[in-house]
């Protein structure tokens, strides 16, 4: 199974912050990878796919880039709303994995 | 809106089967998605269990050592899991989701908690 590997694993921030969230894959997946937003008690929101294609709705401040086994999330100007947990998953070849999260806190 | 609701049992015995139910809304599952199960244990991160298409093909992770099967009923709209053998350790909240051609999950169920007693 290919792994994938979040860092860092949590991180603290405050609002107007640029911060970025690595995932490094275990192997070369092309761009075969999206970004998920997951707050308390809901299940994980879409973001980004294929590595760098926003969703549709989701605010620009939001960016994923990379390919091959290194991958980038970034958000450029830190929201209230942005704090919660973010995981990457890879989808080139079965079994799906996901990352193990990203904590995003509030400093 | 697509929308997705799981249901089922909220409490399993150890040593016997985990079943749930994935009813689609507003979408037809007879369609060219994957229709997915993905489980969170308390505190912890997300975990694939399972893709199953419209024409009943199925893929399962090989970590649940064969204990896992998946179905689909296009006229009721839903698909369900099942889970044999389960132990404490399948204690989570157990989500299904659509899985759209570029591979990501674009809408999920709110999710279901599901207990395993002793």
């Amino acid at each position: 199974a290919i792994q994938l590997t979040q860092s860092p694993s949590s991180l603290s921030a405050s609002v107007g912050d640029r911060v970025s969230i690595t995932c490094r894959a275990s192997q070369g997946i092309s761009t075969a990878l999206a970004w998920y937003q997951q707050k308390p008690g809901k299940p994980p929101k879409f973001l980004i796919y294929d590595a760098s294609t926003l969703e549709e709705g989701v605010p620009s401040t939001f960016s994923g880039s990379g390919s091959g086994t290194d991958f980038t999330l970034t958000i450029s100007s830190l929201q209230p709303e942005d704090f919660a947990t973010y995981y990457c998953q890879q989808f080139k070849s079965y079994p799906i994995t996901f990352g193990q999260g990203t904590r995003l806190e509030i400093k | 809106q697509v929308q997705l609701q799981e249901s089922g049992p909220g409490l399993v015995k150890a040593s016997e089967t985990l079943s749930l139910t994935c009813t689609v809304s507003e979408y037809s599952i007879n369609s060219p998605y994957y229709w997915d199960w993905i489980r969170q244990p308390p505190g912890k991160g997300l975990e694939w269990l399972g893709s199953i298409y419209e024409s009943g093909s199925a893929y399962y992770n090989p970590s649940l050592n064969s204990r896992i099967s998946m179905s689909i009923d296009t006229s009721a709209n839903q698909f369900s899991l099942k889970l044999r053998s389960v132990t404490a350790a399948d204690t989570a909240v157990y989500y299904c989701a659509r899985r759209e051609p570029s591979g990501g999950f674009d809408y999920w169920g709110q999710g279901a908690l599901v207990t395993v007693s002793a």
